[in-house]
């Protein structure tokens, strides 16, 4: 299962509403989720099963989708969200996909 | 608190093996599915092998199918990744995650660094 975000980089703002998308080559229901990469650091799960948010993740973030199209929103960009984010599907039990990435910069 | 603490990596040649080990404390690992993400400089990340609770089942990318081999030690709270015949694209840095039931990575190790080079 081939995974596809767009766009792969984002120029924004402190405040900005941010919208990330990622796209499945096949239906993987609600297995899908967002994670948050920093330089140097591990990822840190944000999302999980689309829409579910992580323990302890501001609710600034929020996920939604099914099927084959899925978004991240970041409602209020806030200094310390300048980051890589990746989706996953886990709907294959034999494999786990990611995709490309999306690095959000500060415009 | 939970934490994942990779370790064994370093600099190998083409065509050498390593083993890299993660280490866990704060969580019994026999209860999770694990798997081990790697990161080659500057790429994303990619999935490369997961194993089930017991060990029982195994899984793998196509590009390291026949050369890695995962594997645990729930007595010794431990999760390993023999790696053989390595090849320049296996330089990266490699993360152990723990999978949750739904089979996503819910807590991750710090990583080891993996470079293979002449």
């Amino acid at each position: 299962i081939h995974m596809t975000q767009s766009p792969s980089s984002l120029s924004a703002s402190v405040g900005d509403r941010v919208t990330i998308t990622c796209r499945a080559s096949q239906s993987i229901s609600t297995y899908l989720n967002w994670y948050q990469q920093k330089p140097g650091k591990a990822p840190k799960l944000l999302i999980y099963a689309a829409s579910s948010l992580q323990s302890g993740v501001p609710s600034r973030f929020s996920g939604s989708g099914s099927g084959t199209d899925f978004t991240l929103t970041i409602s209020s960009l806030q200094p310390e969200d300048f980051a890589t984010y990746y989706c996953q599907q886990s709907y294959s039990t034999l494999m786990s996909t990611f995709g490309q990435g999306t690095k959000l910069e500060i415009k | 608190e939970v934490q994942l603490l990779e370790s064994g990596g370093g600099l190998v040649q083409p065509g050498g093996s390593l083993r890299l080990s993660c280490a866990a404390s704060g969580l019994t690992l026999r209860s999770y599915a694990m798997s081990w993400v790697r990161q080659a400089p500057g790429k994303g990340l990619e999935w490369v092998s997961g194993i089930s609770a017991t060990g029982g089942s195994t899984y793998y990318e196509d590009s390291v199918k026949g050369r890695f081999t995962i594997s645990r030690d729930n007595s010794k709270n431990t999760l390993y990744l023999q790696m053989n015949s390595l090849r320049a694209g296996d330089t990266a840095v490699y993360y152990c995650a723990k999978e949750n039931a739904r089979r996503y990575f819910d807590f991750w190790g710090q990583g080891t660094r993996v470079t293979v080079s002449s």
